[in-house]
């Protein structure tokens, strides 16, 4: 059974606020990790898929580092908004082909800014 | 664009019950999942098709079947309900393995 671990599971900011939070994954066997943006009543959306170590990718205010060797995985969000209230879920793919496409996903990290 | 459709949103159960979850995508996708959802345990794997005409058991497929009708839809069947099977389903598709993953809305299922 992978173990995929976020932290913290649940994190309160002011409004104007930049946080960030973490993805743990096993560092064998890495095929690529996902980062999701799953509102309340909502369903997930995709943020960033990331294969390479070293990736760094961007989207408006958030952004996401990729370390592969060490396993494990940043989201940052600058300058944080009400509307970035979500909750944020990262998963794992590990390579080999009987595992293609599994996602294997932590238990988020629940993001509430106050305004 | 209708993205991921899933049916139906509510239902509840009686214990032994039978039904099918319906999802279709209208994206090309060739992969397509099924999860659930619980309190404190994230998104849980049910199963998945990587291509049409192929099914794979994920991490939690014990009281669950599938069928990959055609490369749009993917039902997941529910033989004999059973009340620990009370969850949010969530149906979702992507074009290759390592593309992201789009997720339908939800079915919120009750077994009593």
């Amino acid at each position: 059974i992978l173990n995929v671990e976020q932290s913290p599971q649940s994190l309160h900011v002011q409004e104007g606020d930049s946080t960030n939070f973490t993805c743990g994954f096993p560092s064998s066997n890495f095929y690529a990790l996902h980062w999701y943006r799953w509102e309340t009543a909502k369903s997930p959306e995709a943020l960033f898929v990331m294969t390479l170590n070293g990736d760094e990718k961007k989207k408006g205010r958030i952004s996401a580092t990729l370390n592969t060797k060490e396993g494990y995985s940043y989201l940052y969000i600058k300058g944080s908004q009400p509307e970035d209230s979500a909750t944020y879920l990262c998963a794992f793919r590990i390579a080999g082909g009987t595992s293609y496409g599994k996602l294997t996903f932590g238990q988020g990290t629940i993001l509430t800014v106050h305004p | 664009n209708a993205g991921v459709t899933q049916t139906p949103k509510f239902q509840v159960l009686k214990t032994g019950q039978s039904m099918t979850l319906q999802c279709a995508q209208d994206m090309n996708h060739n992969s397509m999942y099924w999860y659930r959802q619980d309190p404190g345990m994230g998104l849980r794997l049910i199963y998945y098709s990587a291509s049409e005409g192929t099914t794979d058991k994920g991490e939690v497929p014990n009281g669950y079947n599938v069928s990959r009708l055609n490369k749009r839809e993917f039902s997941l069947r529910l033989e004999s309900a059973a009340p620990s099977q009370t969850s949010v389903y969530f149906c979702a598709s992507s074009e290759a393995g390592s593309q992201p993953q789009h997720f339908g809305d939800g079915t919120r299922l009750s077994i009593l």
